[in-house]
């Protein structure tokens, strides 16, 4: 079985700061990473995924994230945090021992301050 | 593209009462996914569907939750009777295949309150 874990529930980072989201994952297989956005009263977008094409994954909004195997982590990143970043952002995991289940993590609420 | 159609948007109902809760996939997906989102639990996947049929429902909470999907374009997840309990917001997502690396598309959900 696969689980993924996103350490810290809020973070706070201010207007055109690094924004750095923190993901690990545990699975006894390749896994398959996606990490998703939620705004306030919507359901979740993809903002980018992981296959094992590349280790560093481009997606939507200027985020971006790495898988490292080593650290067993995918962290989500932004150089330069806007208002509209806020949200809340969950990281999920699929394994080929899961089928199609999805897994997400406890997500990770984001404040941007002016 | 009209994305995943969920209704109603809100919904407002007694205890004891029956809910029926609708989602449209998108067209041409075939797989399809009822999500449960609380505070307390997060993001729980309560069943999905690959080509209409149930292929997991270990996440739904008692037999009072039942979904059916009678056709490629709908499905419905009931609660009866409802509880207070059972208050979240509920979450239908559909993806173009049963493969691992397809990302799934979500409603905007309904949210739920169980007086």
């Amino acid at each position: 079985a696969q689980s993924v874990t996103q350490l810290g529930s809020h973070v706070s980072v201010s207007e055109g700061a690094l924004v750095l989201l923190r993901c690990n994952y545990s699975s006894s297989v390749p896994p398959y990473l996606f990490w998703y956005v939620q705004y306030p009263n919507q359901g979740l977008q993809l903002l980018l995924k992981y296959t094992s094409a590349a280790t560093l994954v481009k997606g939507i909004n200027g985020f971006e994230a790495e898988f490292k195997k080593s650290e067993t982590s995918f962290h989500l990143t932004k150089p330069s945090a806007h208002m509209s970043d806020a949200a809340e952002y969950f990281c999920a995991v699929r394994g080929f021992d899961s089928g199609s289940r999805l897994t997400f993590g406890e997500g990770t609420q984001l404040t941007v301050n002016p | 593209d009209a994305g995943v159609i969920q209704s109603p948007r809100h919904e407002v109902t007694e205890m004891g009462q029956e809910v029926t809760l609708r989602c449209k996939p998108i067209s041409g997906h075939n797989s399809l996914f009822w999500y449960r989102q609380t505070m307390m639990r997060g993001l729980e996947l309560l069943i999905y569907f690959n080509n209409n049929v149930p292929i997991d429902d270990s996440g739904m909470p008692e037999d009072r939750f039942s979904a059916k999907m009678p056709n490629a374009s709908f499905s419905t997840l009931k609660i009866q009777p409802s509880e207070p309990r059972d208050s979240a917001v509920y979450f239908c997502a559909s993806s173009p295949s049963g493969g691992i690396n397809s990302p799934l598309h979500f409603g905007n959900g309904t949210r739920l309150t169980v007086t």
